[in-house]
């Protein structure tokens, strides 16, 4: 199982929006409904940020949403702060595997 | 409160074993699927193995199956991950995470904070 495709990087300014692109083909993302989406500051577990595409767990905020189309989950970040600067993945239940994450991305807020 | 607590990392030879354990507080263990999820250092998140609540079903990566095996005892609420024959790329921080019913389906929703597997001669 290969992992999802990615950016490697993303940028913004604080209170702009920004959107990471997370690839994968019919048999993952294009399949199912459960694409996650999770947000790891360094040194730290990752946390979820996003589950089945584009519901959000108790306690994250609204200006993270996520949608899907085809073979290509996105994952948008509005009103852009100084503590998303972090790395962001995804992953998606797959037909082989239950699972693969994408490849990650790095955000920077400038 | 929900807590995991891995435990069992360490320094180990190529082809060696460890066991390593995830113990869970803060909620019904058995209705929860369970996986593990590595990091190797300066690496993106690799899915290694998940299990369901009742321990019935086990899943692997293509990377490790056939040297990890995952189980649980629900009742001491513990998962644990036993690796054998570990290679070098083996090396990694591993996680535990709570997932939903189904394996991969609605993600990890809670995680340990991680113990590091070092396999060098």
């Amino acid at each position: 199982q290969s992992a999802l495709t990615q950016p490697a990087s993303v940028s913004g300014s604080p209170g702009q929006s920004i959107t990471i692109s997370c690839t994968g083909t019919s048999s993952d993302v294009g399949a199912y409904n459960y694409v996650s989406w999770y947000r790891q500051h360094p040194g730290k577990a990752p946390k979820l940020m996003i589950y089945e595409v584009s519901n959000r767990p108790s306690g994250v905020p609204d200006r993270f949403s996520g949608s899907k189309s085809g073979n290509t989950a996105s994952l948008t970040i509005s009103g852009l702060q100084a503590e998303d600067e972090a790395d962001y993945y995804c992953s998606s239940y797959t037909s082989t595997s239950p699972s693969v994450f994408g490849t990650g991305t790095q955000v920077a807020v400038l | 409160e929900v807590q995991l607590l891995e435990s069992g990392g360490g320094l180990v030879q190529p082809g060696g074993s460890l066991r390593l354990s995830c113990a869970a507080s803060g909620f019904t263990f058995s209705s929860y699927a369970m996986s593990w999820v590595r990091q190797a250092p300066g690496k993106g998140l690799e899915w290694v193995s998940g299990i369901s609540g009742s321990g019935g079903s086990p899943y692997y990566a293509d990377s490790v199956r056939g040297r990890f095996i995952i189980s649980r005892d629900n009742s001491r609420n513990t998962l644990y991950l036993r690796m054998n024959s570990l290679r070098a790329e083996d090396t990694a921080v591993y996680y535990c995470a709570r997932e939903g019913v189904i394996v991969g389906a609605t993600g990890g929703d809670y995680w340990g904070q991680g113990t590091l597997v070092t396999v060098s001669s």
